[in-house]
């Protein structure tokens, strides 16, 4: 069964260091996702993304964000100057489609720590 | 956007019994309600999905049923089993459409065996 996979499992890192996450969604998939989980709270929806350029981002996904898909493969989130509260579970989630059969397809997260 | 408000946060049954997870929702455009569940350290899976044009939908042991009038939707589970102990959340479409996807807050389940 084709799934979202997402490098590196866990990443620890700086304070104001730049971290890049990455995600290969699953080949026929338009639509991509990244979402935060702080430990012990809910999912929150940071960016999607479509045809190479953002289509929504939530509050949380601020200029210290980015997102690229450099080769047509990988999608990835960029934190340009980490902080505390960065920690998290990063997922990135991809969409086959915007139409009514939508299951989010989940990688299995990275682990971000930030020190 | 949308605003989803998902209780109990916490919720304790004898295996055996019957789990409730109830789900409100804001935007009534949306359409599309679906519950993941999130066992500890891993990825959310989606066990169950109901959209807009149907009131219940039932997989074995799982249930989801959908009130538009009063826009909220529950999760029932029957015969619980302790493979069920898990963070269960509902979710629905940030804007008309189906995604993306804004969660609520979770519900950890605990079966007591």
């Amino acid at each position: 069964e084709p799934e979202v996979t997402q490098t590196p499992s866990h990443q620890v890192t700086q304070m104001g260091q730049e971290v890049i996450l990455r995600c290969v969604p699953i080949s026929n998939h338009l639509y991509f996702y990244w979402y935060r989980q702080i430990l012990g709270q809910k999912v929150e929806f940071l960016v999607s993304f479509y045809n190479n350029e953002i289509s929504e981002k939530s509050e949380i996904f601020d200029d210290q964000f980015s997102v690229e898909r450099p080769d047509g493969s990988n999608f990835t989130l960029k934190i340009r100057s980490t902080k505390l509260e960065d920690s998290a579970m990063y997922f990135c989630a991809s969409f086959r489609d915007r139409g009514v059969n939508t299951e989010a397809f989940f990688g299995q997260g990275t682990r971000l720590t930030v020190v | 956007g949308e605003n989803v408000e998902q209780h109990p946060s916490t919720l304790s049954v004898q295996e055996g019994d019957s789990a409730v997870i109830k789900c409100t929702y804001s935007d009534s455009a949306s359409n599309y309600f679906p519950w993941y569940k999130q066992e500890l350290g891993k990825r959310p899976q989606l066990i169950i999905d109901i959209r807009s044009n149907v009131g219940e939908k039932k997989d074995q042991r799982i249930a989801v049923t959908l009130n538009k009038t009063a826009k909220h939707f529950s999760l029932h589970i029957t015969e619980t089993q302790p493979e069920d102990s898990a963070v269960y959340f509902c979710a629905a479409p940030l804007s008309s459409g189906n995604t993306p996807l804004v969660f609520g807050k979770g519900t950890r389940l605990s079966v007591i065996a």
